[in-house]
């Protein structure tokens, strides 16, 4: 079955740098693959998401890389802000199927200090 | 949000107690997923239900025991737990595998 890999587990950046989360996974035939956002004391909600059909997506601050290939995924936040400290989820699944389900790996806190 | 709702929010239950945890989409997906959220396994996926038939257990303890009665309902019925289920448990839905979950606010579950 799937298997997602994220690193770092913690990230601590100043306010205005960029972040970089990184996801890599095991089944080639994973063809989604989204990121959520967990603050503290609330639920996981989507960011950003990609399909295998493109190699990178923006929105505003935030970007997703793809690397089929490779197997590798990333999240990028430009000018980061407090608001955006969080613990964040990579995952990876297959759409269509009953093999689709949503794997997660095991999340990065980042912290932005002010 | 009233997308994804999840009653209680909070439960406390003593080992030997039987509880239900409920779940309720409004959003007309045909999915629902249980979760797990702990320290040690951040999303950790236990049962998903496509079209309100069980496709997925993740080799669950059996003390932990799934009902979907529609597709707009997901049951997690608890009993006889252990101390080391204390967690946040996550409801979800989608449209099916593969694409967006939308969460629940989550219950806190404590076992004493």
């Amino acid at each position: 079955g799937e298997n997602v890999e994220q690193h770092p587990s913690t990230l601590s950046v100043q306010e205005g740098d960029s972040a970089v989360i990184k996801c890599t996974y095991s089944d080639s035939a994973s063809n989604y693959f989204p990121w959520y956002k967990q603050e503290l004391g609330k639920r996981p909600q989507l960011i950003i998401d990609i399909r295998s059909n493109v190699g990178e997506k923006k929105d505003q601050r935030i970007a997703v890389t793809l690397n089929k290939t490779a197997k590798h995924f990333s999240l990028h936040i430009t000018e980061t802000q407090p608001e955006d400290s969080a613990v964040y989820f990579c995952a990876a699944s297959s759409y269509g199927g009953s093999q689709g389900n949503l794997i997660f790996g095991k999340g990065t806190k980042l912290s932005v200090k002010p | 949000e009233t997308g994804v709702t999840q009653t209680p929010r909070h439960l406390v239950m003593g080992m030997t107690n039987k509880k239900s945890l409920k779940c309720e989409q409004h959003l007309g997906h045909n999915a629902m997923y249980w979760y797990k959220q702990s320290a040690k396994k951040p999303l950790e996926l236990m049962f998903v239900y496509s079209l309100e038939e069980r496709v997925e257990n993740n080799s669950v303890p059996s003390r932990f025991s799934p009902e979907c009665p529609n597709s707009s309902h997901l049951f997690l019925h608890l009993h006889t737990l252990q101390p080391e289920d204390s967690a946040l448990y996550l409801c979800a839905s989608s449209q099916g595998p593969g694409y967006e979950q939308y969460f629940g606010p989550g219950t806190r579950l404590t076992v004493t």
